[in-house]
């Protein structure tokens, strides 16, 4: 299979605190997972990736985990902001074709 | 570098008509992909291109929907006689061949069928 499961459909945080989204993967040649936020109106943008041999990747308050023997890999936003308030997208690439499989979304609230 | 293009940036149709939406992908890119993301889903892949070729059509929902790139580089999406099913935001991407090359997507077109 080629599917890809992402949780929770909904999030909401409060300000200055975390927030965790988590997707699964059925295909085991995946070997490569990037991140995209959606704000309303407009198109995914590519936040962060990490690719299968790495375990964790941070840039900018963003940190990315990847658990190849669970086929999981998650997203943490430290320090919300009601900017990071949006979609966000999940993805898998696997290694025998470039085919891109996208999650349903999470949809991030940020209160203040 | 210019992002992705495409055009219209909207439509709306009665059912049964046709449309065509247009992509340019970024200059260098040589896989392109065709998305249709109904709203506050998450993209699902209709067709994929690397160059010319096809790679994966499987996902074209019937033979109302084709997609070509008869040359490498822009695109083309048509549905023929289109349904109320169809109203989505349809979302061209590109990347370069590569190991950790993600799909750049462009602005989209929003499709309504009433």
């Amino acid at each position: 299979g080629e599917q890809v499961e992402q949780l929770p459909s909904i999030l909401r945080v409060q300000e200055g605190s975390s927030a965790s989204i988590n997707c699964t993967y059925e295909n085991s040649a995946s070997n490569y997972f990037p991140w995209y936020k959606q704000e309303p109106g407009e198109n995914p943008k590519l936040i962060i990736d990490i690719r299968s041999n790495m375990e964790r990747k941070q840039t900018q308050g963003l940190i990315v985990l990847l658990d190849k023997k669970a086929k999981r890999f998650s997203l943490h936003i430290t320090d919300t902001q009601p900017g990071d308030s949006a979609m966000y997208f999940c993805a898998a690439r696997s290694t025998n074709a470039y085919k891109v499989i996208f999650g349903k979304g999470t949809h991030l609230h940020v209160l203040p | 570098e210019a992002g992705v293009t495409q055009s219209p940036r909207y439509a709306v149709l009665q059912e049964g008509q046709a449309v065509s939406f247009w992509c340019d992908p970024i200059s260098g890119h040589d896989t392109l992909y065709w998305y249709q993301q109904p709203r506050d889903q998450g993209p699902q892949l209709l067709v994929y291109f690397r160059d010319e070729a096809v790679i994966d059509n499987s996902q074209l929902p019937s033979d109302r929907f084709s997609a070509v790139r008869p040359k490498g580089t822009n695109s083309t999406l048509k549905i023929q006689s289109a349904k109320q099913g169809d109203t989505a935001t349809y979302l061209c991407a590109s990347s370069r061949t590569g190991y950790n090359q993600a799909p750049l997507f462009g602005e989209g077109t929003r499709l309504s069928v009433l």
